[in-house]
This record gives structure tokens, C-alpha cells and sequence, in this order.
């Protein structure tokens, strides 16, 4: 089993739906929980760190599920601008594992 | 204020050749990952320095893989000699407070091709 699994995508939505990517993690003492998003040909780049009671920003929604170990990102009224990977990361102890991302295409 | 810098971007080289990657981290970070990423997938750790201190090279191939960080601030990775499936992105980053548990701020990348 990998460290890091995400939904495997792509993900093709029209613009103002909603969406939501779910992550699992296989440690369970995993301590600090991430998105980033990387756009086609660029590094990553953070999107938002995931807190123990969940967290919102703006459209942008992540939850955590320390029991069944996953947690999730959901964004509502996509953008055309959202269209990039989305990579779940866990810090594994000191280092920080990477999921293989979810492809994310907004149409018009 | 400067991001994380890399050089070169891009690399062609043959199999069998030496190739080096160097990396300047932001300003004050003293924690510093290389990472290695393949097409459709994330990126992987290849080894994390605190300052000059490599504490996690266990994913590094050292029979070929080899990297420096002598004073704590930039760092240099060299692959020698490269094989076809080094083929890949070479990711360097960097972060404020060490333990993973700080954002990482990842620079351009150095997209290597191995013929």
C-alpha cells in the first residue's frame, strides 16, 4: 500500500460546479496535512495546510478524518483558473510524503 | 523577496555522463529537501538537509547520487553517471522551521533529459 493514495482522476468539471478530492494516508501518526497545487510545468505550490477541525478558504475547503485517515479538499463554483494537479501531502515523522495528485480540468 | 533559484532548467545529457543541479534556497531557510518527480506522479524525497546536516538520505541512490550542502546555505546535487531513468524533474525546496511541519516553498525545477 502506498504512503500516499489519491483519487486517481482527471477530474473534468464544468465551471461553477463543485468538486471534492479525498486523500488516504497510510501512518497513523502522521502530524501535519497539506494541499498543494501544481500547475502544468511548474513546481508546487502551497494551497492550504489541513487542520485538525477542518479549515475553509474561500471556495476552497479541506477536512480531516484522523480515524479512517484521509482527508479531503473540496472546492465549489470552480473556476477556470482551478485547472492544475492537486497533491495531498502528509508529513510522515520528519518528511513529507506526496500523493500522485488529482488532475483537475474546469470547462467552460 | 527572491523565491528558491535553480540551474540549470533544463539539462539534455547522454548515459553515462556526470550531471550537477544547484539550488539556493530562500534566504533564512535553513531547512532544505531535493526531490525527484516523474511524470504523473508527485514528487519524491531524496534527501532533507537542516543546515549542513543531511538527517534523511535514505531514499537516495548512492551508488550514483551524490549531494552537498557545505556551508548550510546552497546546495549542489550531482548524478553520476546518469542512466536513462534519471530521466525526470529535480525539485529543490525549502522551509523556515525543520520537521516537516512548515511550508516548503519549491523552486523551478531542473528538467532533466538522459539520451
Amino acid at each position: 500500500r502506498k504512503e500516499v493514495e489519491q483519487d486517481p482522476g482527471p477530474f473534468n468539471v464544468p465551471e461553477g460546479a463543485t468538486v471534492a478530492f479525498n486523500c488516504t494516508y497510510s501512518n497513523s501518526a502522521s502530524q501535519s496535512f497539506f494541499w498543494y497545487r501544481q500547475d502544468c510545468r511548474k513546481e508546487p505550490k502551497l494551497l492550504m495546510s489541513v487542520y485538525s477541525s477542518g479549515n475553509e478558504d474561500g471556495r476552497f475547503t479541506a477536512q480531516l478524518n484522523r480515524a479512517s485517515q484521509y482527508i479531503s479538499l473540496l472546492i465549489r463554483d470552480s473556476k477556470l483558473s482551478d485547472s492544475a494537479t492537486y497533491l495531498c501531502v502528509v508529513n510522515m515523522g520528519n518528511d513529507m510524503r506526496f500523493g500522485a495528485g488529482t488532475r483537475l480540468t474546469v470547462k467552460p | 523577496e527572491a523565491g528558491v533559484v535553480q540551474s540549470p532548467r533544463y539539462k539534455i545529457i547522454e548515459k553515462k555522463q556526470p550531471v550537477a543541479f544547484w539550488c539556493n534556497p530562500i534566504s533564512g531557510h535553513n531547512t532544505l529537501y531535493w526531490y525527484l518527480q516523474n511524470l504523473g506522479q508527485g514528487p519524491e524525497l531524496l534527501i532533507r538537509y537542516e543546515n549542513e546536516e543531511a538527517v534523511d538520505d535514505s531514499q537516495l541512490p548512492k551508488d550514483r547520487f551524490s549531494a552537498e550542502r557545505l556551508k548550510g546555505v546552497d546546495s549542489t546535487l550531482k548524478i553520476q553517471p546518469a542512466e536513462l531513468g534519471d530521466s525526470a524533474v529535480y525539485l529543490c525546496a525549502s522551509s523556515l522551521d525543520p520537521g516537516g511541519l512548515d511550508t516548503q516553498y519549491f523552486g523551478p525545477g531542473t528538467r532533466l533529459t538522459v539520451l
